[in-house]
């Protein structure tokens, strides 16, 4: 069984620069979960995204954008960074059945620096 | 709304002794609760959860975590803690009518002392 992928690991760019984070999700699971957290601080959800539609959102703006592709990986899009959007990245993955998910299991993250 | 307090920032224990870590929890219907573990510099890993049934749930590593309602707590714990414990620790909330987001707490870094 393979796990959750998260690529690439470390990220630098600059304020006003677009970055696109991926994630591969854990065999069997169709649902992904977006998350960041800050230095010091819990995950927050960004979004979830089931059958390549975004299933529920976070309090984020909109410049936080998302894909799910057919073979249920997901691309995390965010144009026009700020400082404050470094953190480091974590995509989870599940599985969703019945209207009910089972339990979020994480990829490793990326770690995205904003100079 | 649904949110997770963790009132320890950090929990220091000497190898062998018990192990707490304390979480409580709001949510406006029946929660489903979690307790990840993370390492530095690692994503998350999964530790166990309560989804309904006994209060007390059984999970990785020889942790276990006690479910009390009128309290709203869902205390992590560990008989007799190992230096490979230390980490952070995160206690998550989902409710089950706003089934997609899991809400974390601030973490609680664990500190086992040889």
């Amino acid at each position: 069984e393979t796990g959750v992928t998260q690529s690439p690991t470390h990220l630098i760019k600059t304020r006003g620069q677009q970055v696109t984070l991926r994630c591969s999700s854990q065999s069997g699971h169709n649902t992904v979960s977006w998350y960041q957290q800050a230095l010091g601080q819990g995950p927050q959800f960004i979004f979830q995204y089931y059958r390549e539609e975004e299933n529920g959102r976070g309090n984020f703006p909109p410049r936080f954008s998302g894909l799910q592709f057919p073979n249920y990986s997901s691309e995390l899009n965010v144009n026009a960074l700020e400082l404050d959007d470094s953190a480091l990245y974590l995509c989870a993955s599940s599985f969703l059945a019945g209207g009910s998910t089972d339990t979020q299991y994480f990829g490793p993250g990326t770690r995205l620096t904003v100079l | 709304a649904q949110s997770v307090a963790q009132p320890e920032d950090q929990v220091k224990v000497a190898e062998g002794n018990p192990l707490t870590v304390k979480c409580t929890y709001s949510v406006s219907g029946n929660p489903y609760l979690f307790w990840y573990v993370q390492y530095p510099n690692r994503g998350l890993q999964f530790l166990l959860k309560y989804i309904t049934g006994d209060n007390l749930v059984k999970g990785s590593y020889g942790f276990e975590a006690e479910f009390n309602k009128s309290q709203t707590s869902f205390h992590l714990k560990k008989p007799s803690a190992l230096v490979s414990d230390s980490a952070l620790y995160f206690c998550a909330v989902r409710d089950r009518w706003n089934d997609y987001k899991l809400s974390f707490g601030a973490g609680t870094t664990v500190t086992v002392r040889a």
